[in-house]
Protein backbone atom coordinates (compact mmCIF):
# COMPACT_ATOMS: atom_id res chain seq x y z
CA UNK A 1 0.00 0.00 0.00
CA UNK A 2 0.78 3.88 -0.54
CA UNK A 3 0.81 5.68 2.78
CA UNK A 4 2.67 8.88 3.93
CA UNK A 5 3.73 9.56 7.71
CA UNK A 6 4.39 12.68 9.52
CA UNK A 7 4.34 13.36 12.94
CA UNK A 8 0.33 14.36 14.43
CA UNK A 9 1.47 17.22 15.98
CA UNK A 10 4.43 19.39 16.89
CA UNK A 11 4.94 22.62 19.20
CA UNK A 12 7.77 25.48 18.75
CA UNK A 13 8.11 28.18 20.09
CA UNK A 14 7.97 31.84 18.14
CA UNK A 15 11.14 33.24 17.09
CA UNK A 16 12.96 29.40 16.78
CA UNK A 17 13.35 26.78 14.24
CA UNK A 18 11.25 23.85 13.59
CA UNK A 19 11.66 20.74 11.57
CA UNK A 20 8.74 18.98 10.17
CA UNK A 21 9.62 15.26 8.68
CA UNK A 22 7.88 13.20 6.00
CA UNK A 23 8.29 9.89 5.19
CA UNK A 24 6.61 8.16 2.03
CA UNK A 25 6.20 4.72 0.32
CA UNK A 26 4.28 5.22 -2.83
CA UNK A 27 4.60 3.33 -5.91
CA UNK A 28 6.82 5.16 -8.13
CA UNK A 29 7.21 8.95 -6.96
CA UNK A 30 6.82 11.98 -9.35
CA UNK A 31 7.16 15.07 -6.63
CA UNK A 32 6.61 15.78 -3.54
CA UNK A 33 4.84 18.94 -1.97
CA UNK A 34 4.10 20.65 0.80
CA UNK A 35 1.00 22.54 1.84
CA UNK A 36 0.01 24.62 4.91
CA UNK A 37 -3.50 24.40 5.99
CA UNK A 38 -4.68 26.91 8.84
CA UNK A 39 -7.86 25.61 11.04
CA UNK A 40 -11.06 26.14 9.35
CA UNK A 41 -9.32 27.25 5.85
CA UNK A 42 -8.37 25.45 2.94
CA UNK A 43 -4.79 23.82 2.06
CA UNK A 44 -2.38 26.26 0.42
CA UNK A 45 0.63 25.41 -1.56
CA UNK A 46 4.35 25.90 -0.05
CA UNK A 47 6.97 23.94 -1.53
CA UNK A 48 7.68 21.31 -4.37
CA UNK A 49 10.83 19.05 -4.61
CA UNK A 50 11.15 16.64 -7.07
CA UNK A 51 15.12 16.54 -6.92
CA UNK A 52 17.00 15.45 -4.04
CA UNK A 53 18.27 18.31 -1.73
CA UNK A 54 17.48 21.63 -0.24
CA UNK A 55 14.88 23.86 -1.59
CA UNK A 56 14.56 27.45 0.30
CA UNK A 57 11.46 29.74 -0.10
CA UNK A 58 12.69 32.66 2.39
CA UNK A 59 11.79 31.25 6.12
CA UNK A 60 10.79 28.45 4.86
CA UNK A 61 12.73 25.37 3.32
CA UNK A 62 12.25 22.46 2.02
CA UNK A 63 14.36 19.26 1.79
CA UNK A 64 14.16 15.53 -0.30
CA UNK A 65 16.20 12.13 -0.06
CA UNK A 66 14.46 10.20 -2.59
CA UNK A 67 16.50 6.93 -1.83
CA UNK A 68 15.68 7.29 2.01
CA UNK A 69 11.93 8.19 1.10
CA UNK A 70 12.03 11.27 3.40
CA UNK A 71 11.29 15.17 3.28
CA UNK A 72 11.53 17.75 5.89
CA UNK A 73 10.13 21.36 6.22
CA UNK A 74 12.19 23.36 7.75
CA UNK A 75 10.47 26.91 9.44
CA UNK A 76 12.60 29.48 10.15
CA UNK A 77 11.81 32.43 12.79
CA UNK A 78 8.71 31.16 13.76
CA UNK A 79 6.09 33.58 13.99
CA UNK A 80 2.59 33.02 15.32
CA UNK A 81 0.72 33.17 12.31
CA UNK A 82 2.89 29.80 11.58
CA UNK A 83 0.80 27.90 13.61
CA UNK A 84 -1.35 25.50 11.20
CA UNK A 85 -1.06 21.76 10.00
CA UNK A 86 1.42 20.91 7.29
CA UNK A 87 0.42 18.84 4.67
CA UNK A 88 2.81 16.39 2.96
CA UNK A 89 1.83 14.82 -0.63
CA UNK A 90 3.00 13.11 -2.98
CA UNK A 91 2.63 12.61 -6.34
CA UNK A 92 2.91 8.68 -7.05
CA UNK A 93 3.37 6.98 -10.99
CA UNK A 94 -0.02 7.20 -11.96
CA UNK A 95 0.46 11.30 -11.18
CA UNK A 96 -1.87 11.20 -8.09
CA UNK A 97 -1.57 12.71 -5.08
CA UNK A 98 -1.01 10.46 -1.81
CA UNK A 99 -1.33 12.68 1.22
CA UNK A 100 -0.43 12.98 4.61
CA UNK A 101 -2.27 13.66 7.77
CA UNK A 102 -0.96 16.20 8.20
CA UNK A 103 0.96 18.01 11.21
CA UNK A 104 -0.55 20.19 13.52
CA UNK A 105 2.07 22.99 14.95
CA UNK A 106 1.31 24.89 17.84
CA UNK A 107 3.24 27.95 18.24
CA UNK A 108 3.56 28.66 21.69
CA UNK A 109 4.93 32.96 22.48
CA UNK B 1 -11.60 38.08 -6.88
CA UNK B 2 -11.30 34.80 -5.91
CA UNK B 3 -9.46 32.29 -8.21
CA UNK B 4 -12.12 29.32 -6.54
CA UNK B 5 -15.20 29.36 -4.94
CA UNK B 6 -17.56 27.27 -3.53
CA UNK B 7 -20.66 27.18 -2.44
CA UNK B 8 -22.21 26.86 0.32
CA UNK B 9 -19.50 27.09 2.96
CA UNK B 10 -22.00 25.06 5.51
CA UNK B 11 -24.83 22.77 4.86
CA UNK B 12 -26.69 20.32 7.47
CA UNK B 13 -29.49 18.24 6.65
CA UNK B 14 -30.95 15.01 7.56
CA UNK B 15 -30.25 11.41 6.51
CA UNK B 16 -30.99 10.34 3.33
CA UNK B 17 -31.62 14.30 1.69
CA UNK B 18 -29.64 14.82 -1.70
CA UNK B 19 -27.69 18.06 -1.50
CA UNK B 20 -25.61 19.82 -3.91
CA UNK B 21 -22.30 21.07 -3.83
CA UNK B 22 -21.36 23.96 -6.44
CA UNK B 23 -17.76 25.54 -7.52
CA UNK B 24 -16.63 27.68 -10.09
CA UNK B 25 -12.87 28.30 -10.79
CA UNK B 26 -11.71 31.89 -12.71
CA UNK B 27 -7.99 30.37 -13.42
CA UNK B 28 -8.75 28.99 -16.30
CA UNK B 29 -6.93 25.68 -15.00
CA UNK B 30 -7.93 22.63 -17.16
CA UNK B 31 -8.48 19.90 -14.32
CA UNK B 32 -11.27 20.47 -11.42
CA UNK B 33 -11.50 18.02 -8.06
CA UNK B 34 -13.14 17.17 -5.38
CA UNK B 35 -11.50 16.20 -2.20
CA UNK B 36 -12.94 14.97 1.33
CA UNK B 37 -11.29 16.11 4.21
CA UNK B 38 -12.73 14.02 7.76
CA UNK B 39 -12.16 14.71 11.31
CA UNK B 40 -8.92 13.22 11.05
CA UNK B 41 -7.75 15.44 8.91
CA UNK B 42 -6.91 13.21 5.80
CA UNK B 43 -7.61 14.45 2.46
CA UNK B 44 -9.17 12.13 0.03
CA UNK B 45 -9.78 12.51 -3.86
CA UNK B 46 -12.95 11.70 -4.48
CA UNK B 47 -13.15 13.01 -8.30
CA UNK B 48 -11.04 14.99 -11.18
CA UNK B 49 -12.67 16.07 -14.29
CA UNK B 50 -10.04 17.13 -17.31
CA UNK B 51 -11.78 19.64 -20.20
CA UNK B 52 -15.29 17.29 -19.19
CA UNK B 53 -13.72 14.79 -18.83
CA UNK B 54 -13.64 12.13 -15.56
CA UNK B 55 -10.18 10.86 -15.46
CA UNK B 56 -10.17 9.65 -12.11
CA UNK B 57 -12.97 8.05 -9.87
CA UNK B 58 -11.83 6.89 -6.73
CA UNK B 59 -13.80 4.16 -5.35
CA UNK B 60 -16.75 6.33 -3.79
CA UNK B 61 -20.18 5.74 -3.19
CA UNK B 62 -22.16 6.16 -6.60
CA UNK B 63 -24.59 8.55 -3.89
CA UNK B 64 -21.42 11.07 -5.03
CA UNK B 65 -22.14 12.46 -8.80
CA UNK B 66 -19.79 15.07 -10.05
CA UNK B 67 -21.44 17.14 -12.89
CA UNK B 68 -19.28 19.31 -14.88
CA UNK B 69 -21.17 22.05 -17.29
CA UNK B 70 -17.96 23.21 -18.60
CA UNK B 71 -14.42 23.64 -17.48
CA UNK B 72 -14.82 26.33 -15.06
CA UNK B 73 -17.24 24.45 -12.87
CA UNK B 74 -17.18 21.34 -11.32
CA UNK B 75 -20.16 20.47 -9.29
CA UNK B 76 -20.92 17.71 -6.49
CA UNK B 77 -23.97 16.21 -5.82
CA UNK B 78 -24.82 13.41 -3.21
CA UNK B 79 -27.96 11.62 -3.04
CA UNK B 80 -29.45 9.93 0.11
CA UNK B 81 -27.21 11.65 2.47
CA UNK B 82 -25.77 9.00 5.80
CA UNK B 83 -23.41 10.22 8.68
CA UNK B 84 -20.20 8.89 7.56
CA UNK B 85 -20.78 11.60 4.84
CA UNK B 86 -20.44 14.38 7.34
CA UNK B 87 -16.92 16.16 6.26
CA UNK B 88 -15.32 19.13 4.77
CA UNK B 89 -15.32 19.17 1.42
CA UNK B 90 -12.73 21.03 -0.96
CA UNK B 91 -12.90 21.61 -4.35
CA UNK B 92 -10.02 22.56 -6.17
CA UNK B 93 -7.87 22.66 -9.65
CA UNK B 94 -4.54 22.92 -11.32
CA UNK B 95 -2.80 24.40 -14.15
CA UNK B 96 -1.95 22.06 -17.16
CA UNK B 97 0.50 19.42 -17.20
CA UNK B 98 0.71 16.14 -15.43
CA UNK B 99 3.41 16.90 -13.13
CA UNK B 100 2.19 19.55 -11.45
CA UNK B 101 0.69 19.05 -7.88
CA UNK B 102 0.25 22.26 -7.39
CA UNK B 103 -3.66 22.62 -5.97
CA UNK B 104 -5.83 26.07 -5.84
CA UNK B 105 -8.40 24.71 -3.28
CA UNK B 106 -11.59 26.63 -2.35
CA UNK B 107 -12.33 27.37 1.14
CA UNK B 108 -14.19 24.17 1.73
CA UNK B 109 -17.95 22.90 2.05
CA UNK B 110 -18.73 21.83 5.99
CA UNK B 111 -21.38 19.02 5.37
CA UNK B 112 -23.11 18.24 8.49
CA UNK B 113 -25.75 15.04 8.20
CA UNK B 114 -27.91 15.14 11.32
Amino acid sequence: GQNIDQPTEMTATEGAIVQINCTYQTSGFNGLFWYQQHAGEAPTFLSYNVLDGLEEKGRFSSFLSRSKGYSYLLLKELQMKDSASYLCAVMDSNYQLIWGAGTKLIIKP
Amino acid sequence: DTAVSQTPKYLVTQMGNDKSIKCEQNLGHDTMYWYKQDSKKFLKIMFSYNNKELIINETVPNRFSPKSPDKAHLNLHINSLELGDSAVYFCASSPPGLDTGELFFGEGSRLTVL
